[in-house]
């Protein structure tokens, strides 16, 4: 079984809606990431969390939010989903001994019509 | 401020051929740590290496190796002997110590296509 796994792994919806994407773990790590892909840019990164209780910004937040439910788990969500935030959402998760190493899921590709 | 480059947007070579992919990067700490991606078609990111500022050492893994250069901020990747399976979009990272644990920054990528 993968270590991240990423659901929804494909998802096409319309302007306005909500969405929500998840990430689950099973590698123990205390650190989990959102970020976004899209073409000829690399990765940017949304949020990120050191633990259940601390959750941060990153470069490129505005319309996300996200949700630590348990140190497992990582949630992001698109409150009014728009065409410009079609992309691919990978998570990513680093272990406390090597906070810099991040390990990524699968990633879910977003398509907003 | 930090930055990595990655001037090659696209390569293609014919199996067997050697092929390096160019890294460069920006910053201002003394403690950071670079590595390489590999994003296959199938779209999900692979680690490949992790190489701390203080070790200099070139390192080897099969056909992989990779060369870090302090002097010219560069961590270039080369891939020997090239297969079919090696195509992918291969992105090098950048985490500053000072801000380990929060973002990768990431290039925008190099495409490499192997034909047969």
């Amino acid at each position: 079984d993968a270590d991240v796994t990423q659901t929804p792994r494909n998802r096409i919806t319309k302007t306005g809606k909500r969405i929500m994407l998840e990430c689950s773990q099973t590698k123990g790590h205390d650190r989990m990431y959102w970020y976004r892909q899209d073409p000829g840019l690399g990765l940017r990164l949304i949020y990120y969390s050191f633990d259940v209780k601390d959750i941060n910004k990153g470069e490129i937040s505005d319309g996300y939010s996200v949700s630590r439910q348990a140190q497992a788990k990582f949630s992001l969500s698109l409150e009014s989903a728009i065409p410009n935030q079609t992309a691919l959402y990978f998570c990513a998760t680093s272990p406390s001994e090597h906070t810099d190493t991040q390990y990524f899921g699968p990633g879910t590709r977003l398509t907003v019509l | 401020a930090q930055k990595v480059t990655q001037a090659q947007t696209e390569i293609s070579v014919v199996e067997k051929e050697d092929v390096t992919l160019d890294c460069v990067y920006e910053t201002r700490d003394t403690t950071y740590y670079l590595f390489w991606y590999k994003q296959p078609p199938s779209g999900e990111l692979v680690f490949l290496i992790r190489r701390n500022s203080f070790d200099e050492q070139n390192e080897i893994s099969g056909r992989y190796s990779w060369n870090f250069q302090k002097s010219t901020s560069s961590f270039n990747f080369t891939i020997t002997a090239s297969q079919v399976v090696d195509s992918a979009v291969y992105f090098c990272a950048l985490s500053e110590a000072r801000q380990a644990g929060t973002a990768l920054i990431f290039g925008k990528g190099t495409t490499l296509s192997v034909s047969s």
